[in-house]
């Protein structure tokens, strides 16, 4: 898994398994969370956001989770792609900024 | 694409050059910003424009000025820099400053020598 401020996790799984990539933030009023992708020689690519009233959200292929009571937050996809290998980081947002995690490498395996 | 774009993509100078780096978006967003990102550690945000106004100076050194003429518009212009300044620097833009997804550009990569 990740935290904001840590070194940085791989996480390898074969193609058409589903991955879950994790985040533990770190300030309780955070009320905005978001996950981006970043590949290689590319800036990060929005995927998903979540707001705190929320526990679940879900787009195409991605399901994002947040557990307010420990400060973590997750992210899942779904029948992983080889085009899903990047770096994934989640972010929260805090006096209105976003506060980014070091990031947690996604390798997929054909 | 994301709509933003930065110019140059790579760039090598030496301490003792000056240099600007381009940012442009075509979202027509009202806020910009000017991250560093360095090897396996988090973004760091550097500066905030909301309405070509300075918002967030995040303790950045003065040997980074950033300039924002116009809400599509962002340049920072480097001097007498570091080698520890070496890094991916990425631009961002939303439609304020929070909380709103950020839109990066692809970034420009830096090398001080």
């Amino acid at each position: 898994g990740e935290s904001v401020g840590l070194h940085l996790p791989t996480l390898s799984v074969q193609e058409g398994d589903n991955s879950i990539i994790n985040c533990a933030y770190s300030n309780s009023a955070s009320d905005y969370f978001i996950w981006y992708k970043q590949e290689s020689g590319k800036g990060p690519q929005f995927i998903i956001d979540i707001r705190s009233n929320m526990d679940k959200r879900q787009g195409q292929r991605v399901t994002v989770l947040l557990n307010k009571t420990v400060k973590h937050l997750s992210l899942q996809i779904a029948a992983t792609q080889p085009g899903d290998s990047a770096v994934y980081f989640c972010a929260e947002e805090y006096g209105n900024k976003l506060v980014f995690g070091a990031g947690t490498i996604l390798r997929v395996k054909s | 694409e994301t709509g933003v774009t930065q110019t140059p993509r790579h760039l090598v100078m030496g301490m003792t050059n000056k240099k600007s780096l381009k940012c442009e978006q075509h979202l027509g967003h009202n806020a910009m910003y000017w991250y560093k990102q360095s090897a396996k550690k988090p973004l760091e945000l550097m500066f905030v424009y909301n309405f070509k106004e300075q918002t967030e100076n995040n303790s950045v050194p003065s040997r980074f000025s950033p300039e924002c003429p116009n809400s599509s518009h962002l340049f920072l212009h480097l001097h007498t820099l570091q080698p520890e300044d070496s890094a991916l620097y990425l631009c961002a833009s939303s439609q304020g400053t929070a909380p709103y997804e950020q839109y990066f550009g692809p970034g420009t990569r830096l090398t001080v020598t």
